[in-house]
């Protein structure tokens, strides 16, 4: 089993619509937990950053974590053709090295 | 600011040959990384620098992978012999610190490695 499950998807919404990406994990210890987006052929770029438990929200993206569940997701509202891209949950431990662990990636396209 | 750097963007081999990849951290950030990601899956930490000293390198094949950061900047990862498997993009990142505020890693553009 791997430590962060995640849709690959595709998944393809209208623009418009409200996306939810989940990602799963087994590792209890995991204390931060981030969202990337990668476009084609580029590097990922940090969405989103929360600590533990709790809703974080900025503009139009909103994560959440439940621990208790160990569950991670990320709501995208009003989506945009600009959002297609490939979205990745990541985690690490509290600490001080930061190794993140990453899922595989939801690939999300918002049609015109 | 400037983002990290990496070069090439590109490079295809054959089996058995070497290649070597070059990164260049956002200036003043301590922490550098190497990760590999297969074509479908996530990134995976390879190794991590702090400074010029080795952090984790606990995922690198190092019978194959080597990785060095003279000077404690620019850093470079080097695979002898290739492997079919070794086929993937190699991405570089840095962070300011390891802990606390400045944790954020900031990603290169990756170099795509095709092993024939």
């Amino acid at each position: 089993q791997k430590e962060v499950e995640q849709d690959p998807g595709p998944l393809s919404v209208p623009e418009g619509a409200i996306v939810s990406l989940n990602c799963t994990y087994s590792n209890s210890a995991f204390q931060y937990f981030m969202w990337y987006r990668q476009y084609s052929r580029k590097g990922p770029e940090l969405l989103m950053y929360t600590y533990s438990s709790g809703n974080k929200e900025d503009g139009r993206f909103t994560a959440q974590v439940d621990k208790s569940s160990k569950y991670i997701s990320l709501f995208i509202r009003d989506s945009q053709p600009s959002d297609s891209a490939t979205y990745l949950c990541a985690m690490t431990l509290s600490g001080s090295a930061r190794q993140l662990t990453f899922g595989s990636g939801t690939q999300l396209t918002v049609l015109p | 600011e400037a983002g990290v750097a990496q070069s090439p963007r590109y490079k295809i081999i054959e089996k058995r040959q070497s290649v070597a990849f070059w990164c260049n951290p956002i200036s003043g950030h301590a922490t550098l990384y190497w990760y590999q990601q297969i074509l479908g899956q996530g990134p995976k930490l390879l190794i991590q620098f702090q400074n010029n000293g080795v952090v984790d390198d606990s995922q690198l094949p190092k019978d194959r992978f080597s990785a060095e950061r003279l000077k404690g900047v620019d850093s470079t990862l080097k695979i002898q012999p290739a492997k079919l498997e070794d086929s993937a993009v190699y991405l570089c990142a840095s962070s300011l610190a390891t802990s606390g505020s400045g944790n954020e890693q900031f990603f290169g553009p990756g170099t795509r490695l095709t092993v024939l």
